[in-house]
């Protein structure tokens, strides 16, 4: 089976900052990968598929990129609506989470 | 926009039976293209993928819950259902019914019901 692993966990930041959380693969994936972004209390919502493409109505502060065995998942200026936990997915696969808290 | 909402008890004892239902409005769970999911996430805890069911019936299941879980389908009742037995606290969990497209992408998601099983 393909294992997922985010890092960091944990990421402390704060509203305006470049914020970066990686997902690796323990097998090249290609760009079968998806990102979602957890509020609490609330189901996942798909941010990003296929690496890259943004869903619909995400904002463009959001991107994806990577391919293979390593991806990211960049916040180019943090809000203060982003603060969640957010989730790598391949297959059927999720990774442990990154929680961007301040 | 297609809808998916869970229901069931929400309390259930030990070495019973855990049963859930996903019903889909806005949409035909007949509509191929889709893999109906069920997904759980331990208090404080990431997402675990339980299986899914194709609106033929056939399924796929996490391979550590496959020897006591069941999904199914009822396309006339545009439902799908869960049953998970033999339960024990380790099954105390939100879970979720999702739509899963292909390549495997979970686009639509139900709110989630919190199950905790009870001794």
């Amino acid at each position: 089976d393909i294992q997922m692993t985010q890092s960091p966990s944990t990421l402390s930041a704060s509203v305006g900052d470049r914020v970066t959380i990686t997902c690796r693969a323990s097998q090249n994936i290609n760009t079968w990968l998806a990102w979602y972004q957890q509020k609490p209390g609330k189901a996942p919502k798909l941010l990003i598929s296929r690496s890259s493409t943004s869903e619909g109505g995400v904002p463009s502060r959001f991107s994806g990129s990577g391919s293979g065995t390593e991806f990211t998942l960049t916040i180019s200026s943090l809000q203060p609506d982003d603060f969640a936990t957010y989730y790598c997915q391949h297959g059927w696969t999720f990774g442990q989470g990154t929680k961007v808290e301040i | 926009q297609v809808h998916l909402q869970e229901s069931g008890p929400g309390l259930v004892r030990s070495s019973q039976t855990l049963s859930l239902t996903c019903t889909v409005s806005d949409g035909s769970i007949g509509t191929g293209g889709y893999y109906w999911s069920w997904i759980r996430q331990h208090p404080g805890q990431g997402l675990e993928w339980i299986g899914y069911i194709y609106y033929t019936g056939s399924t796929y299941y996490n391979a550590s819950l496959k020897s006591r879980l069941s999904i199914s389908v009822d396309t006339s009742k545009n439902q799908f259902s869960l049953n998970l037995t033999s339960v024990t606290a380790a099954d105390t969990a939100l879970y979720y019914c999702a739509r899963a497209q292909t390549p495997v992408v979970f686009d639509i998601w139900g709110q989630g019901t919190m199950v905790t099983v009870s001794s």
